[in-house]
């Protein structure tokens, strides 16, 4: 397998405040990463793609000036929600792709649980 | 339709049971697939990666059918620590990084 580390695993913030999630692979390099919004008991869906070394690649209806993603380094990308509201409350997760024997396989970060009060 | 569909279950069998989940895909392009398993308020784990033979990883086994584009996962002597939701995951072409998942099948073993 693979490790890929989400931090933090919880914040609360108050509304209109910025909240950064950081996303490290930490035994591999990683030139594409992944950014999931999941709401409870519902499936992962994909925010946008994290390229390092360009801009990101983002999924139809999310805002790219509301959720700003950087990936410089081959190793981290960052996801900072600006000017939090209540209905960015969610879970967010990070991806990172990983090729193995030819097929690129996705490992999860542990997810990031945001509160906005 | 969805690009890649799974019944949502939920499955509930007794411990030791064999259960099996399907999942199609409907890009004919789709090269790599994977399961997944999630736990309540977790992240997906790679559970494994699916490849055209077949392969088997003690209790599960994964298989895939192009022809028909579908894979499979068996999970024999079902345990309790089983019991999570087992999502599918297909990759379209190569060229492009676009990772397509299932709503996800929920698994529940009973005791």
């Amino acid at each position: 397998g693979a490790v890929v580390s989400q931090h933090p695993s919880r914040v609360i913030c108050k509304s209109g405040t910025s909240v950064k999630i950081e996303c490290r692979s930490l035994d591999f390099q990683a030139t594409t990463m992944f950014w999931y919004r999941q709401f409870p008991k519902k499936s992962l869906m994909l925010m946008a793609t994290s390229n390092e070394g360009s801009k990101a690649t983002y999924e139809q209806g999310v805002e790219k000036d509301k959720f700003l993603i950087n990936h410089a380094s081959l190793t981290l990308s960052t996801l900072t929600v600006t000017s939090a509201h209540p209905e960015d409350s969610s879970f967010y997760i990070c991806s990172a792709r990983k090729t193995t024997e030819g097929v690129g396989e996705l490992f999860f970060g542990e997810g990031s649980r945001l509160t906005v009060l | 339709r969805k690009e890649v569909e799974q019944d949502p279950g939920p499955f509930n069998v007794p411990e030791g049971a064999t259960v099996a989940f399907n999942c199609t895909y409907s890009n004919s392009a789709s090269q790599s697939f994977f399961w997944y398993r999630q736990d309540c308020r977790k992240e997906p784990k790679l559970l494994m990666s699916v490849y055209s033979s077949g392969n088997e990883d003690g209790r599960f086994t994964a298989q895939l059918n192009r022809a028909s584009q579908y894979i499979s996962l068996l999970i024999r002597d079902s345990k309790l620590s089983d019991s999570a939701t087992y999502l599918c995951v297909v990759n379209r072409a190569s060229g492009t990084y676009k990772y397509i998942f299932g709503t996800g099948t929920r698994l529940k073993v009973l005791a």
